[in-house]
């Protein structure tokens, strides 16, 4: 079946670092993502890996993919006040490029 | 291009109405879909469409309808709103392969 599982709930304190986690039972995905959602807002596609890199760095953002545990990581490095949000990974299925959401982290970054 | 527009942005229903909710895309996206996103939950695919002429279910579908005569609308039925279809609705589009999928800022729905 296609499930996606994120822990619920991370506090940080501002300029350490963030680490949201994801698992996924789909072996199958070709791209797992990662979107942010401020209150109120829609999705913001923050990064994607494919699924046969390993690892993908994109300024403070480091994804890493772990395929034989089917894990999925999200490293936020320096977090800031602005990066408090909720952070859903999603797989993406088959052809039709559906999307799999993850329930949500909600990353809250303490003064 | 404006992106993903949807409206309208809020409604509140009573129990057995109905109502459609937009959603037009201006970048030339065969795929689209509908999600809706409960309080505190991520979202689920209730409808896709893969081109015009073409649509097919998600995960949950019941209760509502879609249709896709044009590769810019996407438009989203309630036939016969229910409280369990209070919910954040959120459209989304894609050109496929490895792009990823827009989304549109959402309606806010309930269903009284």
């Amino acid at each position: 079946g296609e499930d996606v599982e994120q822990s619920l709930f991370l506090s940080v304190r501002e300029g350490d670092s963030s680490v949201i986690n994801c698992t996924y039972t789909d072996s199958s995905s070709t791209y797992l993502y990662w979107y942010k959602q401020e209150p109120g807002a829609g999705l913001q596609l923050l990064t994607y890996i494919f699924s046969n890199m390993d690892m993908k760095q994109d300024q403070r953002l480091t994804v890493l993919l772990n395929k034989k545990d089917k894990h999925l990581s999200l490293r936020i490095a320096d977090t800031q006040t602005g990066d408090s949000a909720i952070y859903f990974c999603a797989e993406s299925m088959g052809s039709s490029y559906k999307l799999i959401f993850g329930s949500g982290t909600r990353l809250l970054v303490r003064p | 291009n404006a992106g993903v527009t949807q409206t309208p942005k809020f409604r509140i229903l009573k129990i057995g109405q109905s109502m459609t909710l937009q959603c037009t895309q201006d970048m030339n996206h065969n795929y689209m879909y509908w999600y809706r996103q409960d309080p505190g939950m991520g979202l689920k695919l209730i409808y896709y469409s893969v081109g015009a002429g073409i649509t097919d279910k998600g995960e949950v579908p019941n209760g509502y309808n879609v249709s896709r005569s044009t590769t810019e609308d996407f438009p989203l039925r309630l036939e016969l709103a229910a409280p369990s279809q209070t919910s954040v609705y959120f459209c989304a589009s894609t050109k496929g392969s490895t792009d990823t999928q827009y989304f549109g800022p959402g309606t806010r729905l309930t269903v009284l």
